[in-house]
């Protein structure tokens, strides 16, 4: 049992296209994220929804668009892709938004913009 | 937010403890250690986390200096599945739904 799934893995596209990655959780946690992870490997924060509702949006491009139709799914739109896009995304999830609570992470989704 | 320090990396023989060691010198009263680990790229795996005591699962022990500005994640009997980039991160009230992941620490286990 997966308990935080990414679709698609690999996605290779076309600058200036519209994408998006989906994420599903089955923890039961009330809290997702989006993280990034860059060519030198750090992982920094994107989005954070809690019950649905945003609670963390760090210094993303407003391309990116987050939604979350329920608490268990949150996804992620891309507009006008750009070559910098091209990164590993990763879904999390917690139960809360705590320093104490853990978070767990998905397989990852390895975009590539050519 | 308290920043971390960790070796770049750091080699061990199989069956042997791994001790990877983070310093964590400006870390707060309430704020958490916590270990993940990446191999291949895959997403992070949580190991364990503590505020001040130390602390054991199945995976691994994480030994929290009394001044808290240190800590040690110890692997007992390291098997060459081990062999990842293991990160020591802190997260407090500021940052409680930020994890920020630095360079971390490349574990090598070797027959």
């Amino acid at each position: 049992d997966t308990a935080v799934s990414q679709t698609p893995k690999y996605l290779v596209t076309q600058m200036g296209n519209d994408k998006s990655i989906k994420c599903e959780q089955n923890l039961g946690h009330d809290t997702m994220y989006w993280y990034k992870q860059d060519s030198k490997k750090f992982l920094k924060i994107m989005f954070s929804y809690n019950n649905k509702e945003l609670i963390i949006n760090e210094t993303v491009p407003n391309r990116f668009s987050p939604k979350s139709p329920d608490k268990a799914h949150l996804n992620l739109h891309i507009n006008s892709l750009e070559l910098g896009d091209s990164a590993v995304y990763f879904c999390a999830s917690s139960q809360e938004v705590h320093p104490g609570e853990t978070q767990y992470f998905g397989p990852g989704t390895r975009l590539l913009v050519l | 937010d308290a920043k971390t320090t960790q070796p770049p990396s750091m080699d061990c023989a199989e069956g042997r403890a791994a001790n990877l060691p983070c310093n964590h010198s400006t870390i707060s009263g309430n704020e958490y250690v916590y270990w993940y680990r990446q191999i291949h790229s895959q997403g992070p795996q949580y190991i364990i986390h503590g505020l001040k005591n130390n602390e054991t699962n199945e995976m691994a022990s994480l030994i929290i200096t009394e001044d808290r500005k240190s800590s040690t994640l110890i692997l007992p009997h390291a098997t060459l599945r081990d062999t990842a980039v293991y990160y020591c991160i802190v997260r407090g009230y500021t940052n409680a739904g930020k994890s920020t992941f630095g360079d971390g620490t490349t574990l090598t286990v070797k027959p």
